[in-house]
């Protein structure tokens, strides 16, 4: 398998339950953010996004919070199933700039 | 189906052997990005490109180079490999406009002794 997962923060959590990754952001100009997944042997996947004029956004079993006030974003994963186990990235994106800064990710690990 | 194509999947060299690994998309994209990950340090970008002819130097140029002549395929090339090139590389690509999210490819694992 791939060694991206080394070194991550791990989650694990029973099949059923409800994820939640969390993710601190740096950048103050940061108007747009984005959830990856990344599974073993393959690129990372947009999962969801979510605009800065926005606190919480949601998409199919995933949503994402955003909190500008102490810069901190979360992907809640609903009722966690096997097939979600992979690592999950976030990323921030300045205003009007292309440039995509990624977290260093987090392992979730479902328990059947 | 809309994707981005890397090739080759693996890739097995020595010190000092020119290589180049492709990228191509086909949805029309305008910007396209080359990342490595390695574990501990995520993604960082290395090269990325606005439009054809427009490249620019990502966190990580050294040792690399990239071509854009035409809007589809943004090769990356190592002029002389070195061992700490040894990574994992992605090609990305996105509309352009603002608040669009890349779409990745499967990567290209390289290893140079």
């Amino acid at each position: 398998g791939e060694s991206v997962g080394l070194h991550l923060p791990t989650l694990s959590v029973q099949e059923g339950d409800n994820s939640i990754i969390n993710c601190a952001y740096s950048n103050s100009a940061s108007d747009y953010f984005i959830w990856y997944k990344q599974e073993s042997g393959k690129g990372p996947q947009f999962i969801i996004d979510i605009r800065s004029n926005m606190d919480k956004r949601q998409g199919q079993r995933v949503t994402v919070l955003l909190n500008k006030t102490v810069k901190h974003l979360s992907l809640q994963i609903a009722a966690t199933q096997p097939g979600d186990s992979a690592v999950y990235f976030c990323a921030e994106n300045p205003s009007g700039y292309q440039k995509v800064t990624f977290g260093t990710g987090t392992k979730l690990q479902v328990i059947p | 189906e809309a994707q981005v194509t890397q090739n080759p999947r693996y890739l097995i060299t020595v010190t000092g052997k020119k290589l180049t690994v492709t990228c191509s998309q086909n949805m029309n994209h305008e910007y396209m990005s080359w990342y490595r990950q390695d574990p501990g340090l995520g993604l960082r970008q290395i090269y990325y490109s606005m439009n054809v002819e427009v490249t620019d130097k990502g966190d990580v140029p050294e040792g690399y180079k990239v071509s854009r002549k035409e809007k589809r395929n943004f090769p990356l090339i190592l002029e002389s490999p070195s061992p700490n090139q040894t990574s994992l590389y992605f090609c990305a690509s996105s509309s352009g406009t603002e608040h669009s999210p890349l779409h990745f490819g499967n990567g290209t694992r390289l290893t140079v002794t």
